[in-house]
């Protein structure tokens, strides 16, 4: 079963716009990662924040995590074509990494 | 060495035929992780080997049987498989077990079923 729900399911933007993809899940966790996945590749691992954080960058990626509302957001800036990928978001349960359902980014050249 | 490799890249296979699908990792982590995915769908949970011992089975038909000979290595033997198994199979890594943990992804073998 799903632990994370993303939206929107796909998003399509011009280079250099800013691109938000939003996380919900459903049980506590103790962290949660976002992940790309190129088309028909394996997954690159982007970020990880803690329950217990808020907010991190990294490059010109920014996550915010809100453990009230059980969710979080992906955001990236000044977009470019290379990030023309999906990103997943992912979830512990147990000893388990539950992943979203994704969000398709397409950027426009 | 921060790469998880995969061989082969592509495989077609019919229903009867017996296959394997390999997967290395030299970064001395000691999880290991089989996924499959579908077209447009998140990577689902297969199997899981902590300290090479198989910890996690996510009721996975008996025609995947995977196999963990060191912990360096991961198979998955496939045999008698259905056209619907046809998907991408990821295999990944992390430096202990646990959801908490980075997982490092193989680029992934894209099985047809036939």
């Amino acid at each position: 079963s799903q632990q994370g729900e993303e939206d929107p399911q796909a998003l399509s933007i011009q280079e250099g716009e800013n691109a938000t993809m939003n996380c919900s899940y459903k049980t506590s966790i103790n962290n949660l990662q976002w992940y790309r996945q190129n088309s028909g590749r394996g997954l690159v691992h982007l970020i990880l924040i803690r329950s217990n954080e808020r907010e991190k960058h990294s490059g010109r990626l920014r996550v915010t995590l809100d453990t009230s509302k059980k969710s979080s957001s992906l955001l990236i800036t000044a977009s470019r074509a290379a990030d023309t990928a999906s990103y997943f978001c992912a979830t512990d349960k147990g000893f388990k990494t539950i992943f979203g359902a994704g969000t398709r980014l397409f950027v426009k050249a | 060495d921060t790469e998880v490799t995969q061989t082969p890249k592509h495989l077609v296979m019919g229903m009867t035929n017996k296959k394997s699908l390999k997967c290395e990792q030299h970064m001395g982590h000691r999880a290991m992780y089989w996924y499959k995915q579908k077209a447009k769908k998140p990577p689902e949970l297969m199997f899981v080997y902590s300290y090479e011992k198989l910890s996690i089975n996510e009721s996975v038909p008996s025609r995947f049987s995977p196999e963990c000979p060191n912990s360096s290595l991961l198979n998955l033997h496939l045999h008698a498989l259905q056209p619907e198994d046809s998907a991408l199979y990821l295999c990944a890594s992390s430096q202990a077990p646990g959801g908490r943990e980075t997982q490092y992804f193989g680029p992934g073998t894209r099985l047809l079923v036939l």
